[in-house]
């Protein structure tokens, strides 16, 4: 079975640019979380799709926005970014959250790097 | 708000036993989890415990959890080279289905 997948792998923006980071769930997964882990500071929660709706939100600007698909794939969108955005982002996925013990699937992760 | 809090880096011998320690802020937690995120990889779930448990037991792995203090422990027995990684304590509330990470202890095992 596919794990969680996530492209691009690896991207160099500039600032004031925009990205778009995208994530597809294992098969069967309707929970979708993005996490910003920068260096040293951990993994920051970002967002959390369930069902295609957002259901909760980091302490993150509004430039950090994204959806999720009827697929259950989802997007992270970071528009105007600036040089502080440079780190991994974990997508992490699990199945229907009130049936679970709350364990998230991870992806490896998008590297961006903004100069 | 809620946090979790860890220490950043770890070093011990191989065959030692490792012991990496964590406090927490939410008193509703009903999960602790520890994960592990080995060098170019996501992260992996290695354990977790109930809120309502003390300790549990899985093979090499012992998780410790006092509530009363908010503080939650991982102890490798036996650690080896191939425990060499990043580990994150992370609690989730009752209802909020927000699973919050600490910083992650990197886990530096000596030959």
């Amino acid at each position: 079975e596919a794990g969680v997948t996530q492209s691009p792998t690896h991207l160099i923006k500039t600032r004031g640019q925009q990205v778009t980071l995208r994530c597809s769930p294992i098969s069967g997964h309707t929970s979708v979380y993005w996490y910003q882990q920068a260096l040293g500071l951990g993994l920051q929660f970002l967002l959390w799709y369930d069902e295609g709706e957002e259901r909760n939100r980091g302490n993150f600007p509004p430039r950090f926005s994204g959806r999720q698909f009827p697929n259950y794939s989802s997007e992270l969108n970071v528009n105007a970014l600036e040089l502080e955005d440079s780190a991994l982002y974990l997508c992490a996925s699990s199945p229907r959250g009130l049936r679970n013990l709350g364990e998230l699937f991870f992806g490896e992760g998008s590297r961006l790097t903004v100069l | 708000g809620e946090d979790v809090e860890q220490s950043l880096f770890l070093s011990v011998r191989e065959g030692d036993s490792s012991v990496i320690n964590c406090t927490y802020t939410d008193s509703s937690s009903t999960y602790l989890y520890w994960y592990k995120q080995e060098p170019g990889a996501g992260l992996q779930l290695l354990t977790y415990i109930f809120s309502n448990m003390d300790m549990k037991q899985d093979q090499r792995l012992t998780v410790l959890l006092n509530k009363k203090d908010k503080h939650l422990s991982l102890r490798i027995a036996d650690t080896q080279t191939g425990d060499s990684a990043i580990y994150f304590c992370a609690e989730s509330g009752t209802g909020g289905f927000k699973t919050i990470f600490g910083a992650g202890t990197r886990l530096f095992v000596k030959a």
